[in-house]
């Protein structure tokens, strides 16, 4: 079946370094969405991208998604405490189109 | 107003009981789901439910039973818990299911430990 992975599985950096995760499907993806849950916490959206090739920001974080579709990443430029936690990406496949979550990497940031 | 609702936060049970865990969402979505958060903090969904319609059911055990009695309200009722049924259960909204799925909206999550 379809897999979404994410690497790392964890990163631990200190506060001001920048941050990256990484987002691999196993097939094309007509979207794809990622969430920010933070310890204890439950999934937050934060965006969705849809075009090939497709880079959005907000505030310090950017995200892009692959020209193939495959593949996406989010970048977080000069984390801050409030960055912790886990993000991940999710994309929708199988017959119902259902959303399929990655595997998540979860962020520790050192003050 | 919370958007998505669910209750208990947290269950403590013995293995062999059956539980159910409660959902509303006041968002008007079309869509609801259950997904299973495990230790490992994988989301997987379980269910999903279009205007009280059961459109996904992934390859749950039948000892979980969903119920919609309205397209606001998704509940989940488990039978003779296991120990692996430990975990996070999350509801989540969306606002249509026409073939790609739209933001979720989850609940705060039950968090379910069977002894």
């Amino acid at each position: 079946g379809q897999q979404v992975m994410q690497i790392p599985q964890y990163q631990h950096v200190q506060e001001g370094e920048d941050f990256t995760t990484y987002c691999n499907s196993s097939t094309t993806l007509s979207n794809i969405q990622w969430y920010k849950q933070r310890p204890g916490g439950h999934p937050v959206f934060l965006i969705q991208l849809v075009k090939s090739g497709e880079v959005k920001k907000q505030k310090r974080l950017t995200f892009q998604f692959g020209e193939a579709k495959k593949n996406s990443s989010l970048h977080i430029t000069a984390t801050q405490t409030t960055d912790v936690g886990t993000y991940f990406c999710a994309g929708p496949g199988g017959a119902t189109n259902k959303l399929i979550f990655g595997t998540g990497t979860l962020l520790a940031v050192q003050p | 107003d919370t958007a998505v609702s669910q209750t208990p936060k947290y269950l403590v049970t013995q293995m062999g009981n059956d539980k159910s865990i409660k959902c509303e969402q006041n968002l008007g979505h079309d869509t609801m789901y259950w997904y299973k958060q495990d230790s490992k903090k994988f989301l997987k969904i379980m269910f999903s439910y279009n205007n009280k319609e059961l459109i996904i059911n992934e390859t749950v055990p039948n000892r979980f039973s969903p119920k919609s009695p309205d397209k606001a309200h998704l509940n989940l009722h488990i039978n003779s818990l296991e120990l692996g049924d430990s975990a996070v259960y999350f509801c989540a909204s969306s606002q249509d299911f026409t073939g790609v799925t739209g933001e979720l909206f989850f609940g705060e999550g039950s968090r379910l430990t069977v002894l």
